[in-house]
């Protein structure tokens, strides 16, 4: 069965990075672009960018085109999703999720708290 | 960026009620719309696909109409289980823009 698993809650200063993976199983890791969803406390989903763990290219929303590293190991079936310079707005829950044919998210990891707080 | 708007944000129904929630999108986007339920504390789970397709698994009272730029997620009997916050989403053009949400609660 399919499966995202993703790492474990992160707490950050400002300013600093956090790096948050997602482990694939249950599928061929290579067939289907990942994608990164985070959501803030209360608020809906947004979408960050997707990576495709093919040839590793990659397309990030504008708002964290200068931010975010998406990164991928095919060798153990993870993705990564890197932010810096972090601040207190970026306090949300991180998730991947599994892209279908360009049109929907069929699996979603877990998701992972980042905190941000000084 | 395509704007999401759905209606209402909030709505308190009753166990086997009709619900209906609406989502319109900025700009045409065919059926490029999914629906995703979410539970507190949980990922978005998908219910709908390409405006009227039902995801493996969901059950039959979900059910998806529109396109252009109007679409409907209906509920045909509301289930306990069915207490939950929906989201509509587009997949006609990057970023895949999500709507604010729609939370269903117990009247």
């Amino acid at each position: 069965q399919v499966q995202l698993v993703q790492s474990g809650a992160e707490v950050k200063k400002p300013g600093a990075s956090v790096k948050v993976s997602c482990e694939a199983s249950g599928y061929t890791f290579i067939n289907y672009y990942m994608h990164w969803v985070r959501q803030a406390p209360g608020q809906g989903p947004e979408w960050m960018g997707k990576i495709n763990p093919s040839g590793g290219g990659t397309s990030y929303a504008q708002k964290f085109q200068d931010r975010v590293t998406m990164t991928r190991d095919t060798s153990t079936s993870i993705v990564y999703m890197e932010l810096s310079s972090l601040r207190s707005e970026d306090t949300a829950v991180y998730y991947c999720a599994r892209e279908v044919a360009g049109l929907f998210f069929d699996f979603w990891g877990q998701g992972t708290l980042v905190t941000v707080s000084s | 960026d395509i704007q999401m708007t759905q209606s209402p944000s909030s709505l308190s129904a009753s166990v086997g009620d009709r619900v209906t929630i609406t989502c319109r999108a900025s700009q045409s986007i065919s059926t490029y719309l999914n629906w995703y339920q979410q539970k507190s504390g949980k990922a978005p789970k998908l219910l709908i696909y390409a405006a009227s397709s039902l995801q493996s698994g969901v059950p039959s009272r979900f059910s998806g109409s529109g396109s252009g730029t109007d679409f409907t997620l209906t509920i045909s009997s509301l289930q306990p289980e069915d207490f939950a916050t929906y989201y509509c989403q587009q997949s006609d053009s990057a970023p895949g823009t999500f709507g604010q949400g729609t939370q269903v609660e117990i009247k």
